[in-house]
């Protein structure tokens, strides 16, 4: 079965700082990956998204960036965090051919102080 | 622009009751997907339903329902015997080319 990890999963970090969240998928392959942000536990907002290695959109412009260095691997970057960065970060992946709706990580709760 | 709204910021409901959320989009595509996500304290999201476009059928899945209505561009959820483990943040999402657009959510809570 497949399964996705995000870590990790509470964070709090300085002004300034870099950040480097981390999602991996088990049991599948060529996997949709998503990144998205859900502040004050409204809405969430579609930040990234990657149909393949090495290709990514950005739907959002702003201080964050994304990479998918292999097939399940996705990572969310900034080099230097702003406190508007704070929030809730959830990872999530969907069946290549898409359709199916989106299975999500347990999401990384980041402060920015 | 694919946009999804949820009208009812919060909600509660009395255990065993039946309460229904609304959800209205909009879009110029003929063919896409809809979904209801929960999200419970633990904010870890839960698919609860999905609905094809093409299909009339309106989806259930135990005690969650849907009332699709595809001109109306209206997918509101049905939650039937209400449970204290159905208290979440409930969204509704659009799927077109492989994204997800999410509505605001609604906080629902379900009271003994």
């Amino acid at each position: 079965s497949q399964t996705i990890h995000q870590w990790p999963a509470t964070l709090v970090q300085p002004v300034g700082s870099p950040l480097s969240l981390e999602c991996t998928v088990e049991g599948t392959s060529n996997p949709n990956l998503y990144w998205y942000r859900q502040a004050a536990g409204r809405g969430l907002q579609l930040l990234f998204y990657s149909v393949g290695i090495g290709q990514i959109s950005s739907e959002v412009p702003q201080n964050l960036s994304a990479s998918r260095p292999q097939d399940r691997q996705f990572i969310l970057s900034s080099k230097k965090l702003l406190l508007s960065d704070s929030g809730f970060y959830l990872c999530a992946w969907s069946p290549e051919e898409g359709n199916y709706g989106y299975t999500f990580g347990s999401g990384t709760r980041l402060t920015v102080v | 622009a694919q946009t999804v709204t949820q009208s009812q910021p919060e909600m509660s409901v009395q255990e065993a009751e039946t309460v229904t959320l609304s959800c209205t989009y909009d879009t110029s595509e003929s063919n896409y997907y809809l979904f209801w996500y929960k999200q419970p304290p633990s904010r870890q999201m839960i698919l609860v339903i999905r609905q094809e476009a093409y299909k009339q059928q309106n989806a259930t899945e135990n005690r969650f329902s849907v009332n699709f209505q595809k001109a109306a561009k209206s997918f509101s959820l049905k939650i039937s015997d209400s449970q204290l483990g159905d208290t979440a943040m409930y969204f509704c999402a659009f799927e077109y080319g492989n994204k997800l657009v999410f509505g605001a959510g609604t906080i629902l809570r379900v009271k003994s």
